[in-house]
C-alpha cells in the first residue's frame, strides 16, 4: 500500500516562494509519475505538474513560469516550489501518484493527505 | 473553461442508481481512459475509478465507462456514505497537461 505525505510551512509571505515536500514509502519511486494538484478554498482540483521518475516534467501552463518539481530518489522524496505567491495561491495541496498508462500520467492512484498553504503576510 | 465538464449537482435516492458523467473532447477523454475521484467534506480525494476497473476496497456498486468523448461514472444502490464531490481527469494532449472537471456534487436524499 502506498503512502504519500506532504510536509512543509503552513504560512508563506506574498512574493516569496512556497515550498513543499512529499514522502513516498510502500513502493519504489520507479515507473510512475509524481504530481502536485492544488485545490483553493471553494474551488475544484487543479494539476500544478508532475515528474515522471526519470527525471522529466510537465507542467500546467498557467504556473510554468512559477513552478519547479524536483525528485530525490535517494529519500523518495519529490518537491514543489512555486515562486513569487500570491493571496491567489493559498490552497490545499496535494501530491499524487499517477502510473504510466498509455505512455501518460492519465490518472491518480494514490493521494496525500493534503497541506494547507496560506499566502499572507 | 475547463477542457473537461461535469455536471454541477447530481442527486438520487438511496438504493437509486445514478449516473455521472464527463464529457471532452477528441484530444482528451475520446484518446485516454479517465479517473475519477471521491472527495468526502473536502477531504483528500480518494481513486473510485480508473478507466472501467475498481480500485481495492472501492465497493463494486461503482462502475466506469466511456463512449466517445464522454466517460461515465455510475453508482448502483446509491448509499448515503456517496454522498460528496466527484471529480474526473485525464490527459490532454494537445495541452500536454492533465486535466480536471469542474466536479460534480452528488447529493443522496
Amino acid at each position: 500500500q502506498e503512502q504519500l505525505q506532504e510536509s512543509g510551512p503552513g504560512l508563506v509571505k506574498p512574493s516569496e516562494t512556497l515550498s513543499l515536500t512529499c514522502t513516498v514509502s510502500g513502493d519504489s519511486i520507479s515507473g510512475y509519475y509524481w504530481n502536485w494538484v492544488r485545490q483553493s478554498p471553494g474551488n475544484g482540483l487543479e494539476w500544478i505538474g508532475h515528474i515522471y521518475y526519470t527525471g522529466t516534467t510537465n507542467y500546467n501552463s498557467s504556473l510554468k513560469s512559477r513552478v519547479t518539481i524536483s525528485l530525490d530518489t535517494s529519500k523518495s522524496q519529490f518537491s514543489l516550489k512555486l515562486s513569487s505567491v500570491t493571496a491567489a495561491d493559498t490552497a490545499i495541496y496535494y501530491c499524487a501518484r499517477a502510473p504510466l498508462y498509455g505512455g501518460r500520467a492519465v490518472y491518480f492512484d494514490y493521494w496525500g493527505q493534503g497541506s494547507l498553504v496560506t499566502v499572507s503576510s | 473553461q475547463s477542457a473537461v465538464t461535469q455536471e454541477v449537482s447530481v442527486s438520487g435516492t438511496v438504493g437509486q442508481k445514478v449516473t455521472l458523467s464527463c464529457t471532452g473532447n477528441i484530444n482528451n477523454i475520446g484518446s485516454y481512459a479517465v479517473g475519477w475521484y471521491q472527495q468526502i467534506s473536502h477531504g483528500a480525494p480518494k481513486t473510485v475509478m480508473f478507466g472501467n476497473s475498481l480500485p481495492s476496497g472501492i465497493p463494486d456498486r461503482f462502475s466506469g465507462s466511456k463512449s466517445g468523448t464522454t466517460a461515465s461514472l455510475t453508482i448502483s444502490g446509491l448509499q448515503p456514505e456517496d454522498e460528496a464531490d466527484y471529480y474526473c481527469s485525464t490527459w490532454d494532449y494537445s495541452l500536454s497537461a492533465v486535466v480536471f472537471g469542474g466536479g460534480t456534487k452528488l447529493t443522496v436524499l
